[in-house]
């Protein structure tokens, strides 16, 4: 069956700094989602994508859709205290295959 | 906002006791998903339904069943539930093909 792999699992930044997390499927994908579970939170929606190629930004992030949609990606620019979280990618239509997830610590 | 509810925030069940976890979502969707999630492992898939009285398998089906006599109420049935078990456990609902919206989380946990 289709696997999503995520990379890294965790990741332990200065505030400031900038933070990328990386997702990588077995298979082409119709679509990809990202998701933010916040400590002792649930997972809360950030963005879908769906074109190949497809570049989007919310604020200080930024979601790319490789074009072969096998891959994404999302990189946070000078990461703040409010990005900690585990962040997670997820495939498919009617249902959703999700990475493991990156952990992401910011220190103040 | 969609609101996702789940009746239990935490849960303490002794082994081969039957658990019912409810679920109820207000905004008419038609999917509605049972997720566990274990550290290292992230979420997984137990079971899904697409409308009333249909459901369907997920990834990790064993040792649970699933009821959907409602639209809005999908719930997760552990028939003998075992410490294998203990987890959190997550629902979510969405539109077809969008995104989920998930419900705050069960922590149950099996004795």
């Amino acid at each position: 069956g289709q696997q999503v792999m995520q990379i890294p699992q965790y990741q332990h930044v200065q505030e400031g700094e900038d933070f990328t997390t990386y997702c990588n499927s077995s298979t082409t994908l119709s679509n990809i989602q990202w998701y933010k579970q916040r400590p002792g939170g649930h997972p809360v929606f950030l963005i879908q994508l769906v074109k190949s190629g497809e570049v989007k930004k919310q604020k200080r992030l930024t979601f790319q859709f490789g074009e072969a949609k096998k891959n994404s990606s999302l990189h946070i620019t000078a990461t703040q205290t409010t990005d900690v979280g585990t962040y997670f990618c997820a495939g498919g239509y009617s249902t959703l295959t999700f990475g493991k997830g990156t952990m992401l610590l910011v220190s103040p | 906002d969609v609101k996702v509810t789940q009746s239990s925030r935490y849960l303490v069940k002794r082994t081969g006791e039957k658990v019912f976890l409810e679920c109820v979502q207000d905004m008419d969707h038609e999917n509605m998903f049972w997720y566990r999630q274990d550290p290292g492992l992230g979420l997984r898939l137990i079971y899904f339904s697409y409308d009333v009285k249909m459901k369907e398998k997920g990834d990790i089906p064993e040792g649970y069943s699933v009821s959907r006599e409602k639209k809005e109420r999908f719930s997760l049935i552990l028939e003998s539930a075992s410490t294998n078990q203990t987890s959190m456990y997550l629902c979510a609902s969405s539109p077809h093909g969008r995104e989920q919206f998930f419900g705050p989380g069960t922590r149950l946990t099996v004795l």
